[in-house]
């Protein structure tokens, strides 16, 4: 089944103590993207990657690092993660570059920093 | 500035309704435009692209206004199944890869027995 999985789905951590959500696809997509989703703002990208080891920033890049070194998998990484990063992760890919075509997302990632 | 404006809703509508959605943009250089669907706590899943003549699903037609910098989504017959919240998403002009897409904050819609 074409999907894309997030790990773990819910996290609840500690302010500064580092954390990595995983983002993996098995459709062969050249582009990934991480989003947060917050009540009232809306999904706001955080980075972007359009083929492995080309990763760039979006809107909203403090506070988060993303690596790109396989085609599948896009991890996102909080080295000391904050209570303003409490939020909604989606990764999200595409065949083709985000902006024209059809994005699959994951199926989000509730992370609460206390 | 980016931007992407919806009417947050919600909108409580009888099955068998039909209802219409319609979303500002603010860059007149925006090049692309689509509807996505979200459902209470899961993930956006695409509705349906926007294209310039318009285009039509089954019970769900989208239309594009360049020169007012509108899309609108109609729903005709409305289902229970069809509540959800509906994510205006527009790209901020050009059609490369770093091209920042933009989310509106979504219309919820609630369709009653």
């Amino acid at each position: 089944e074409a999907q894309v999985t997030q790990n773990p789905r819910y996290l609840i951590t500690v302010t500064g103590k580092k954390l990595t959500v995983t983002c993996s696809q098995n459709m062969n997509h050249e582009y990934m993207s991480w989003y947060r989703q917050d009540p009232g703002l809306g999904l706001r990208q955080i980075y972007y990657s359009m083929n492995v080891e080309v990763t760039d920033k979006g809107d909203v890049p403090e506070g988060y690092k993303v690596s790109r070194k396989e085609k599948r998998n896009f991890p996102l990484i909080l080295e000391s993660p904050s209570p303003n990063q409490t939020s909604l992760y989606f990764c999200a890919s595409s065949f083709g570059p985000a902006s024209t075509d059809t994005q699959y997302f994951g199926p989000g990632t509730r992370l609460t920093v206390l | 500035r980016k931007e992407v404006e919806q009417d947050p809703g919600p909108f409580n509508v009888p099955e068998g309704a039909t209802v219409a959605f319609n979303c500002t943009y603010s860059n007149s250089a925006s090049q692309s435009f689509f509807w996505y669907r979200q459902d209470c706590r899961k993930e956006p899943k695409l509705l349906m692209s926007v294209y310039s003549s318009g285009n039509e699903d089954g019970r769900f037609t989208a239309q594009l206004n360049r020169a007012s910098q509108y899309i609108s989504l109609l729903i005709r017959d409305s289902k229970l199944s069809d509540s959800a919240t509906y994510l205006c998403v527009v790209n901020m002009g050009g059609n490369s890869g770093n091209t920042p897409l933009v989310f509106g904050k979504g219309t919820r819609l609630s369709v009653i027995a």
